[in-house]
């Protein structure tokens, strides 16, 4: 059991370059979170899925596309990377059972640098 | 708005000594609170999280967080710090709209000397 996982963990782009993060979890889970975490700031959502075809915006939601054609697998995509782009990137899954106060499970990141 | 803030930004201590990191929480009703852990160069880890009842939370490491809703606070605690307790902690609200969407803190640094 994997858990959340995510491809790469790190990779360096230049200023217009895209690239896609692939997230995938294999405990089934109906939702699904991408966010960003850069220093002094947490972590904030740039957008989620609460099922396989669905997506939504989440807090800092420019500059990025996100595709959940799978139910076990959420893609964030960036068209043309910006050194603003540069940050951590986790990936998040949670349970549907109930729809507030389930755990989410975190991958381990991918780190993006932007030059 | 929600919002969720952890005051203090690096914090320092001595191996066996107590821990308390400060959490203060925004919300309108009776919120969602957890706390999770950052070890250097993973992902997040759940230590605990408060829905209801008893204020008082047990959590995974020996950590535990106490619920005051008049101080609209959730601090974690613990008595005796290891040195494998150096990490990044952060506090997070559940948001409004569901989907089990968190809103997180800035996070807490701590420190851990010999």
């Amino acid at each position: 059991n994997a858990g959340v996982t995510q491809t790469p963990k790190f990779r360096v782009l230049k200023t217009g370059q895209s690239m896609t993060l692939l997230c995938a979890q294999d405990m089934n889970h109906e939702y699904m979170y991408w966010y960003r975490q850069d220093p002094g700031m947490g972590l904030r959502l740039i957008h989620y899925s609460v099922g396989e075809g669905t997506t939504a915006k989440g807090e800092v939601p420019d500059g990025y596309n996100v595709s959940r054609l799978k139910k076990q697998n959420f893609l964030l995509g960036l068209e043309s990377a910006a050194p603003s782009q540069t940050s951590v990137y986790f990936c998040a899954s949670s349970p549907s059972y109930t729809s507030f106060g389930n755990e989410q499970f975190f991958g381990p990141g991918t780190r993006l640098t932007v030059l | 708005a929600q919002s969720v803030t952890q005051p203090d930004i690096h914090i320092t201590v001595s191996e066996g000594a107590s821990l308390e990191l400060r959490c203060n929480y925004s919300y309108g009703a009776t919120p969602y609170l957890f706390w999770y852990v950052q070890s250097p160069g993973q992902g997040l880890q759940l230590l605990l999280k408060y829905f209801s009842g008893d204020t008082l939370v047990q959590g995974i490491k020996g950590f535990e967080a106490e619920f005051k809703r008049s101080q609209s606070s959730f601090n974690l605690r613990k008595p005796s710090v290891h040195w494998s307790d150096a990490a990044e902690y952060f506090c997070a609200v559940g948001a409004p709209g569901g989907y089990n969407k968190l809103i997180f803190g800035a996070g807490t640094r701590l420190a851990v000397h010999p």
